[in-house]
């Protein structure tokens, strides 16, 4: 069965240190993989994604992501985290297949960005 | 508009009452798609238009839960005698390629319901 893990309910960091949030997958084939974020009360935002190519990605907010083939893992990086980080993340996996257009999601991290 | 639009942010039923949630995409967009979200949870696929055919329904978790999008454009998600697990944010998404987008969806905000 096609999965994302998180495996980090909530990530501490102070601000001006780098940030991880982790993501690992379990798909068959080559997926797109994105990540987005969730502030309090508000919808969910893109943040990036992997389609092909280099495999460190650059998104919004300063945030990047570098893709593992052989660790299927797409974690989310940042150099210096901001107070305003502070938001709950979610991973997810599409199949390259285009009648598979469901976005595969993980549980989300709770990053936590203390001043 | 430049986003997609959920209405209204927030809905408060009593247990036994039918409601109507609105989605209106980005304009053009062709698909669209309707999450559920528990909280502290990720999104749960519910539904999938491209156009005005829903083409996926399996998420659905009764037969209580209807989506309909009848001219392509505007959707509305209805569930009738609303229960307290239905209690969550049914967040609607939109994407400008139909099935062979290679790019994440843009959400809208979101309608928190309660039911009480």
């Amino acid at each position: 069965a096609q999965s994302v893990a998180q495996p980090e309910d909530q990530v501490n960091v102070a601000e001006g240190n780098p940030l991880t949030v982790k993501c690992t997958y379990s798909v068959s084939g080559n997926p797109y993989l994105f990540w987005y974020v969730q502030y309090p009360n508000r919808g969910l935002q893109f943040l990036l994604k992997y389609i092909t190519g280099d495999n460190l990605v650059k998104g919004s907010y300063g945030f990047e992501a570098e893709f593992n083939k052989s660790q299927t893992s797409f974690h989310l990086k940042k150099p210096s985290a901001l107070v305003s980080d502070s938001a709950l993340y979610f991973c997810a996996v599409r199949d390259r297949v285009d009648s598979n257009y469901q976005l595969i999601w993980g549980a989300g991290t709770k990053l936590i960005i203390k001043p | 508009g430049a986003g997609v639009s959920q209405s209204p942010r927030y809905k408060v039923a009593k247990r036994g009452q039918d409601v109507a949630l609105r989605c209106d995409p980005i304009s053009g967009h062709v698909s669209l798609f309707w999450y559920q979200q528990a909280l502290g949870q990720g999104p749960e696929f519910l539904t999938y238009f491209q156009n005005e055919a829903q083409l996926d329904k399996s998420g659905l978790p009764s037969d209580r839960f209807f989506a309909e999008r009848p001219e392509g454009s505007v959707s509305t998600l209805k569930i009738q005698r609303t229960q307290q697990e239905d209690s969550a944010v049914y967040l609607c998404a939109s994407s400008d390629a139909g099935q062979t987008t290679n790019y994440g969806y843009t959400f809208g905000s979101g309608t928190r319901l309660t039911v009480v």
